[in-house]
């Protein structure tokens, strides 16, 4: 079965530091990988995916993500934090060879301080 | 992407009655999921709900407890029945679509039983 590990559980930054929250997953198939973020009182929102080809993508509000698949890893960056940047953070994935469920990882609370 | 809402947006139940809870898409949609956020945790899949079949339940869920109707490709509705404290948690309606299978999510429903 799938499953993800997010090793970050709560980070906290000044503005202008890099961020880069780790995303570890287990599965043997080709997978879909995501980020989401969840921003205070509003709902979930996509932040980037992979799918296929490059494996840096690149997401909204200058969040990229690498998919390493020797490592299982989609480690999310951003080289310069803002205090608007302060949400909770998800990776997930979804297996594409026999299981279409998105699984997603504990969350990462992000704070940055101004 | 698909519009998607969700009513009620929270309600406030008393222990032993069941809320339905319903998932409005602005596009046919084949797919249709329910996902759990109880406090402070990341999202849990309860069920995966395809038009004109009956749902499928994760490990955990059960159709008794949470009961799902799917009567058309832009609409489903998730019941929790018979709550206790413990269903107080957001409950979330997502959709797949695109050529990636790429999943949005709704605004949620913040449900707490008494």
């Amino acid at each position: 079965a799938q499953s993800v590990s997010q090793h970050n559980h709560h980070v906290i930054l000044s503005e202008a530091a890099s961020l880069e929250l780790g995303c570890n997953y287990s599965y043997g198939g080709t997978v879909n990988l995501f980020w989401y973020v969840q921003y205070p009182g509003q709902h979930l929102q996509l932040l980037l995916k992979y799918f296929s080809g490059d494996p840096l993508v690149k997401g909204i509000k200058g969040f990229e993500a690498e998919f390493i698949k020797s490592k299982f890893s989609f480690n999310l960056r951003k080289p310069s934090v803002q205090w608007s940047d302060t949400a909770e953070y998800f990776c997930a994935v979804k297996g594409m060879d026999s299981s279409y469920k998105l699984i997603f990882g504990s969350g990462t609370r992000l704070l940055v301080r101004p | 992407s698909a519009v998607i809402s969700q009513k009620p947006s929270r309600d406030i139940c008393q222990r032993g009655t069941s809320l339905t809870i319903q998932c409005q898409v602005d596009s046919q949609v084949t797919m249709m999921f329910w996902y759990r956020q109880q406090p402070g945790q990341s999202l849990t899949l309860i069920a995966t709900a395809n038009q004109g079949s009956e749902a499928t339940y994760e490990s955990g869920f059960v159709i008794d407890k949470f009961p799902i109707s799917r009567p058309n490709l832009t609409f489903s509705t998730l019941t929790v029945s018979n709550m206790s404290p413990e269903d107080s948690s957001i409950y979330l309606c997502s959709v797949e679509e695109g050529s990636y299978n790429e999943q949005f999510f709704g605004p949620g429903t913040r449900l707490t039983v008494l």
